[in-house]
């Protein structure tokens, strides 16, 4: 079974420019994670989505972040325009459970690391 | 307010010498507590979750606890290639939120 796969896998750009992450979940997962994780914190969750349609956003940026998941399967995540805080590890995971309910272990991407100069 | 908390932030130990991590947790209702474990510029792996005070979880060297208030993963006789970060998640009942805590960085010297 493939995993959950991301792309850029590095990223380097000014501060006030644009910068998009993409993420194509494990084949029939229905929830959809974007995390921000910053160099020696757990993750933080940035959006959850449920097929779709969005669950929870409540700890999006929402003047800056931005994120889509057409038909329901791959994501993308965008920043627009980054500042310097900005600088972390994007990570996207994806689970066979409801958003909410049980069986909600999460597969994990192996990020986007992003550096805002 | 729900909060995780995971204690000690590093370790380190002996090829061998047995330990636990705690994570301490804060929230309204318990849907489910999660351990994953991260290595150096990957994602974080999926380990054990527990859903209910009481609930014990094994795999090889690692095993899992769950009370009413914490965690513990205890790891017995580690080898050096448990040396990674051990995060614990939590996610809260009635709500879609998810929290993980800072982790805890092990390193296992051969």
């Amino acid at each position: 079974e493939a995993g959950v796969a991301q792309s850029p896998r590095y990223k380097i750009i000014e501060k006030r420019q644009s910068v998009a992450f993409w993420c194509n979940p494990i084949s029939g997962h229905a929830t959809l994670y974007w995390y921000q994780q910053i160099l020696g914190q757990g993750p933080k969750l940035l959006i959850q989505f449920q097929n779709n349609g969005v669950v929870d956003d409540s700890q999006l940026p929402k003047d800056r972040f931005s994120a889509e998941r057409l038909k329901g399967v791959d994501s993308t995540l965008k920043i627009q325009p980054a500042k310097l805080e900005d600088s972390a590890v994007y990570l996207c995971a994806s689970s066979s459970g409801l958003a909410g309910g049980y069986y909600n272990e999460q597969f994990f991407g192996p990020g986007t690391r992003l550096t805002v100069l | 307010e729900d909060q995780v908390t995971q204690s000690p932030e590093a370790l380190r130990l002996q090829e061998g010498e047995s330990s636990s991590l705690n994570c301490s947790y804060t929230v309204s209702g318990l849907r489910g507590l999660f351990w994953y474990r991260q290595d150096p510029g990957k994602g974080p792996e999926f380990l054990f979750t527990l859903y209910s005070a009481g609930e014990e979880k094994e795999k090889e060297r690692l095993k899992a606890t769950l009370t009413k208030k914490e965690s513990f993963l205890h790891i017995t006789a580690p080898k050096p290639e448990d040396s990674a970060t051990y995060l614990c998640a939590v996610q809260a009942t009635g709500t879609y939120k998810y929290i993980f805590g800072t982790g805890t960085r092990l390193k296992v010297l051969a």
